[in-house]
């Protein structure tokens, strides 16, 4: 059964860092792209970014709003994405979801989604 | 404001048939496939269409999606009570960045 959880969501002061973890299982991990979208409060979904799979070079894509503030990467040994926040502002208070995507390079096709893990930015 | 434009709201009653428009622009859907998703209250989206038209294993085919020039839409047919949730529709743009619809909130009434 494909699980994706999150981790390492909570409270954190603006200006500050933090970093998401979706620990993946039941699937070769290696093959599939992996993508980080987020829901603030009372609006819609965003798509934050992907990493592609190492096949197709592992490379990284980024919304603009958080490009150069959020860096996504991987460990294929552990099956784990990452995404590291910095610089991070109220605005970006927010569930974030990691997600599978259907190959290994970074269609927005999701097919199975990780609970979510809720970040908020205040003081 | 989305660069994806749906509209804010849709209703039905059971067993009607209900369509959300998505509008976008040559940089996006004109030249990308178009995906959709569902995300019921406090629960993760799931994926109900994608590549314009093609759903995944386990979506009932009430749910289907079609895509014309720029536009593209959601038609689910003999509604239940169960499909009342957020619907969004997603595209690729040609600047490098994936776009999300604003979101329609369907209601069965």
């Amino acid at each position: 059964e494909v699980q994706l959880v999150e981790s390492g969501g909570g409270l954190v002061q603006p200006g500050r860092s933090l970093r998401v973890s979706c620990r993946a299982s039941g699937f070769t991990f290696d093959d599939y792209a992996m993508s980080w979208f987020r829901r603030a409060p009372g609006k819609g979904l965003e798509w934050v970014g992907f990493i592609r799979s190492k096949a197709y070079g592992g490379t990284t894509a980024y919304a603009a709003s958080v490009k150069g503030r959020f860096t996504i990467s991987r460990d294929d040994s552990r099956s784990i994405a990452y995404l590291q926040m910095s610089s991070l502002e109220t605005e970006d208070t927010a569930v974030f979801y990691c997600g599978r995507s259907m190959s290994g390079f970074g269609e927005l096709s999701v097919d199975y989604w990780g609970q979510g893990t809720l970040v908020t930015v205040s003081s | 404001q989305s660069v994806l434009t749906q509209p804010p709201s849709a209703s039905g009653t059971p067993g009607q048939g209900v369509t959300i428009s998505c509008s976008g622009s040559s940089s996006n859907i004109g030249t990308n496939y178009v995906y959709w998703y569902q995300q019921l209250p406090g629960t993760a989206p799931k994926l109900l269409i994608y590549r314009n038209d093609q759903r995944p294993s386990g979506v009932p085919d009430r749910f289907s999606g079609s895509k014309s020039g720029t536009s593209a839409s959601l038609a689910i047919s003999g509604l239940r009570s169960e499909d009342e949730a957020d619907y969004y529709c997603a595209a690729w743009d040609d600047s490098l960045s994936g776009l999300f619809g604003g979101g329609t909130k369907l209601t069965v009434l």
